[in-house]
């Protein structure tokens, strides 16, 4: 990964469970990124935290972010099949505008 | 709403050969990146542009190249086609160059180099 290491590579849960995904990185950054990818198809955005926040919420989805650590975790409570997919962490370098570097992903699997 | 479109979806080459992509940010959009991604691989930044100038560069081959027209439209060319080029390119566009933008990713087009 140019990036680092997401944690765990794979992760298989019940509906109505938690999945909590664990990201790391290795540079400073601006802001990290959680994206979502169904097998195949494009990357969707899901959630943003600046460098200067530690937690944040979106509906079912909450991100943290420990700068010291260089470390974001991204729980999604109360889990659908639905959720079934990919996420991949992805952070943009300070000074780096226009680049976002990808970590290399957990594969969620929620099984009905 | 409209997206960022990508063509072809699918594409076959043959070694040596010669590849190109086409990218079609969403409108107003300014700022377009390439990603490359191999199976079950992370996706890796190839280059990205902003106001039709190069911005930033990742691991791009040198046998690669692109470039940002008046329309904000990119092209990704891919020369002397390897079998390790195989795999997933994603544009994704943004608008403005600033901290902070979401990507807004294409449905990708899968180069398979036989």
């Amino acid at each position: 990964s140019q990036q680092g290491e997401e944690d765990p590579q794979a992760l298989s849960i019940q509906e109505g469970e938690n999945a909590t995904m664990n990201c790391s990185y290795k540079t400073s950054i601006n802001n990290l990124q959680w994206y979502r990818q169904n097998s195949g198809r494009g990357l969707v955005h899901l959630i943003l935290i600046r460098s200067n926040e530690r937690e944040k919420h979106s509906g079912r989805l909450r991100v943290t972010l420990d700068t010291s650590k260089k470390s974001s975790s991204l729980l999604i409570t109360a889990s659908r099949a639905a959720d079934t997919a990919s996420y991949f962490c992805a952070t943009e370098p300070s000074g780096g505008y226009n680049k976002l570097i990808f970590g290399a992903g957990t594969r969620l699997a929620v099984h009905p | 709403a409209a997206g960022v479109i990508q063509s072809p979806r699918h594409l076959i080459k043959e070694k040596r050969e010669t590849a190109t992509l086409k990218c079609y940010p969403i409108p107003r959009h300014d700022t377009v990146y390439w990603y490359q991604q191999g199976p079950g691989q992370d996706p890796q930044f190839l280059i990205s542009f902003y106001e039709k100038m190069q911005s930033d560069k990742g691991s791009i081959p040198d046998r690669f190249s692109a470039q940002q027209f008046s329309d904000y439209h990119s092209e990704l060319n891919m020369s002397s086609l390897e079998l390790g080029d195989s795999a997933l390119y994603f544009c994704a566009s943004s608008l403005g160059r600033l901290a902070g933008e979401e990507l807004f990713f294409g449905e990708g087009s899968r180069l398979t180099v036989l």
